[in-house]
């Protein structure tokens, strides 16, 4: 079955500090995955897709097939980037389902 | 602008009074899914719909019904709402293609039952 494990809770660093939220799954078959933000009052956001190797409002992810882990980064963190984190699974031959993980609320103290 | 709209974004109701959130997308997205987000629990998806006419179970299902008699609408339906329905929901659409784009969520629904 698929599943996605967000190990953290809450993640609390500094402005300007490098800033990493972790990211485990489980699946059998060829995933596609995602990250997702959820701002304070707002609704979720794709924020990154493994597939398009691409970097937004400063963050990256790999895919780690070998680790089974797709885990966010960004080398400095800034005091917007506090919201709620979301990674999530897709089944790339299926139906778009996604499966998400706990998520994960992180906080850039000043 | 390309969007999912619910409606309401929020309601108080009594336990067991039937009530309906509508979801609504502009993107003619094939798939469409109902979540419901518990704190500490992340996004549990309640039902799906790959196309017209067909529906799915998601992982929680129990207490909810769903329709999609067009393909721009998912209305999520709680026949006898319970207090352990109180929640944050989410629609979220998507396109069948590839790509897979992921989705596009609503603003969510918060429900309370008293």
């Amino acid at each position: 079955a698929q599943r996605v494990t967000q190990p953290e809770k809450l993640l609390s660093v500094f402005k300007g500090a490098p800033v990493e939220l972790k990211c485990n799954y489980s699946y059998s078959g060829s995933p596609e995955l995602f990250w997702y933000v959820q701002y304070s009052r707002q609704r979720l956001q794709l924020l990154l897709r493994h597939i398009s190797r691409e970097s937004i409002k400063g963050f990256t992810a790999d895919l780690n097939k070998g680790e089974t882990s797709f885990h966010l980064k960004k080398p400095f963190a800034q005091e917007e980037d506090s919201a709620m984190y979301y990674c999530a699974l897709s089944d790339i031959q299926g139906a778009q389902k996604l499966v998400f993980g706990q998520g994960t609320r992180l906080t850039i103290n000043p | 602008e390309a969007q999912v709209t619910q409606n309401p974004r929020y309601l108080i109701t009594v336990t067991g009074k039937k009530l309906t959130v509508t979801c609504s997308q502009n993107m003619n997205h094939e798939y469409m899914s109902w979540y419901r987000q518990d704190p500490g629990l992340g996004l549990r998806q309640i039902y799906y719909s790959m196309n017209v006419e067909v529906t799915d179970k998601g992982d929680v299902p129990e207490g909810y019904k769903v329709s999609r008699k067009e393909k721009r609408n998912f209305p999520l339906i709680l026949e006898s709402p319970s207090p352990n329905q109180t929640s944050l929901y989410f629609c979220a659409s998507s396109s069948q293609g590839k790509p897979n784009y992921g989705y596009t969520f609503g603003s969510g629904t918060r429900l309370t039952v008293v």
